[in-house]
């Protein structure tokens, strides 16, 4: 079954600092998408990012950014100048033809602290 | 606010009640979702709407019935539900539902605030 595996439950940094959310995938398809979702203490979950497979070009947003390895099949989220709104839980997704709807990590905690 | 709104936020009910949760879209959307969010682990896709018709149910005990009567309102009704049943429900929409088998699309899911539910 295809997997997507954060492997740090929880981070915590200072405002202001950079921080880096890992993502590994696996995945035996080409073409694919993959996704990082926030949800915030509210737990409205929002997109972030998002990245096509077949760009090789990283994906940014303002101070969001990804580090897209394929063939590592690593999706990391950096956050440059941390925010105190920046602290949420961050899935990482990723789709996939052999099933309906994304895959989904166990996400990541993410504090910002003062 | 991202347009999809639910109800009841939290929900504490007995083993052998029965409730039922609201979702409501206002984006214009054709597919609607139901996810299970429990602490630590990954989303479990629940049930996918395709413009009214169910497209998906990922093996949803039948405890769980949902209901979409258009293309913008969706319900999860609930019967005789067990304690391990307790979690964060969310419900999502997208313009364009997914397909097995047909190559994906960058189509965003926008998420609700969920309903914070509690079983006794």
């Amino acid at each position: 079954a295809q997997t997507v595996t954060q492997s740090q439950p929880e981070m915590s940094v200072q405002e202001a600092e950079t921080v880096t959310l890992s993502c590994t995938y696996d995945t035996s398809e080409n073409n694919y998408y993959l996704f990082w979702y926030k949800q915030p203490p509210s737990r409205q979950m929002i997109l972030v990012i998002r990245q096509e497979a077949y760009k090789q070009q990283n994906a940014t947003e303002n101070r969001f950014s990804v580090n897209f390895q394929k063939a590592a099949k690593s999706f990391s989220l950096k956050i440059s100048d941390s925010q105190l709104g920046d602290t949420a839980m961050y899935f990482c997704a990723t789709s996939s033809t052999r099933v309906v709807g994304l895959i989904w990590g166990a996400g990541t905690k993410l504090i910002i602290k003062p | 606010e991202t347009g999809v709104t639910q109800t009841p936020r939290h929900l504490v009910m007995g083993m052998t009640n029965k409730k039922s949760l609201k979702c409501e879209q206002h984006l214009g959307h054709n597919a609607m979702y139901w996810y299970k969010q429990s602490a630590k682990k990954p989303l479990e896709l629940m049930f996918v709407y395709n413009f009214k018709e169910q497209t998906e149910n990922n093996s949803v005990p039948s405890r769980f019935s949902p209901e979409c009567p258009n293309s913008s309102h969706l319900f999860l009704h609930l019967h005789t539900l067990q304690p391990e049943d307790s979690a964060l429900y969310l419900c999502a929409s997208s313009q364009r539902p997914p397909e097995r088998g047909v190559p994906p699309s960058t189509d965003t899911q926008y998420f609700g605030p969920g309903t914070r539910l509690t079983v006794l």
